[in-house]
């Protein structure tokens, strides 16, 4: 089955600073590609994805690149806020609306 | 509004006793699952739903049983609860048109 490994475990970052979040995949067939950011207490919700026939998706200040010949995406947050605090979760899926294998997950910390 | 419901939020129960935890949608998704979510495991699948009637396990099924008989419900079943189901569980649906998955608010169980 599918295996995403996801780093770094935790990111601390300053304020305004970029931060980079990167996602390996296993199975050469995955098509779906979503990032998902829980908040402390609450449910994980999808902020950005891109699927495989695109190589890179930008939504204000995220943004995420997909390299399919190395089997890997990343997520890209410009001008960090304190807001963008969280965890982040990359997935990856089969096919349209298939099993999401989830990364482990990575604690971003925004300092001021 | 459309959204995924859980019940309940939290739970406090003892080794044995069997225990349902009940997950509704309104947007006639058709497919449904269950995740735990674990320190530093990230969400791990327990069961999934494709639709009425069909259900599969999912990574880390052992200890639960799910039922799907309406499309909208998807309830969690733990006949014998150990502390090792301690976690925090999230329900999901997604459709089969838009690749988005929503997640429920989350119930936090705990096994003494």
């Amino acid at each position: 089955g599918e295996n995403v490994e996801q780093h770094p475990s935790t990111l601390s970052v300053q304020e305004g600073d970029s931060a980079v979040i990167k996602c390996t995949y296993s199975d050469s067939a995955s098509n779906y590609f979503p990032w998902y950011k829980q908040e402390l207490g609450k449910r994980p919700q999808l902020i950005i994805d891109i699927r495989s026939n695109v190589g890179e998706k930008k939504d204000q200040r995220i943004a995420v690149t997909l390299n399919k010949t190395a089997k890997h995406f990343s997520l890209h947050i410009t001008e960090t806020q304190p807001e963008d605090s969280a965890v982040y979760f990359c997935a990856a899926s089969l096919d349209s609306w298939g099993k999401l294998q989830f990364g482990a997950g990575t604690q971003v910390v925004v300092t001021p | 509004e459309a959204q995924v419901t859980q019940n309940p939020r939290y739970l406090i129960t003892v080794t044995g006793k069997k225990l349902t935890v009940t997950c509704s949608q309104n947007m006639n998704h058709e497919y449904m699952s269950w995740y735990r979510q674990d320190p530093g495991l990230g969400l791990r699948q327990i069961y999934y739903s494709m639709n009425v009637e069909v259900t599969d396990k999912g990574d880390v099924p052992e200890g639960y049983k799910v039922s799907r008989k309406e499309k909208r419900n998807f309830p969690l079943i733990l006949e014998s609860p150990s502390p090792n189901q301690t976690s925090l569980y999230f329900c999901a649906s997604r459709g089969t048109v838009a690749y988005e998955q929503y997640f429920g608010p989350g119930t936090r169980l705990t096994v003494t």
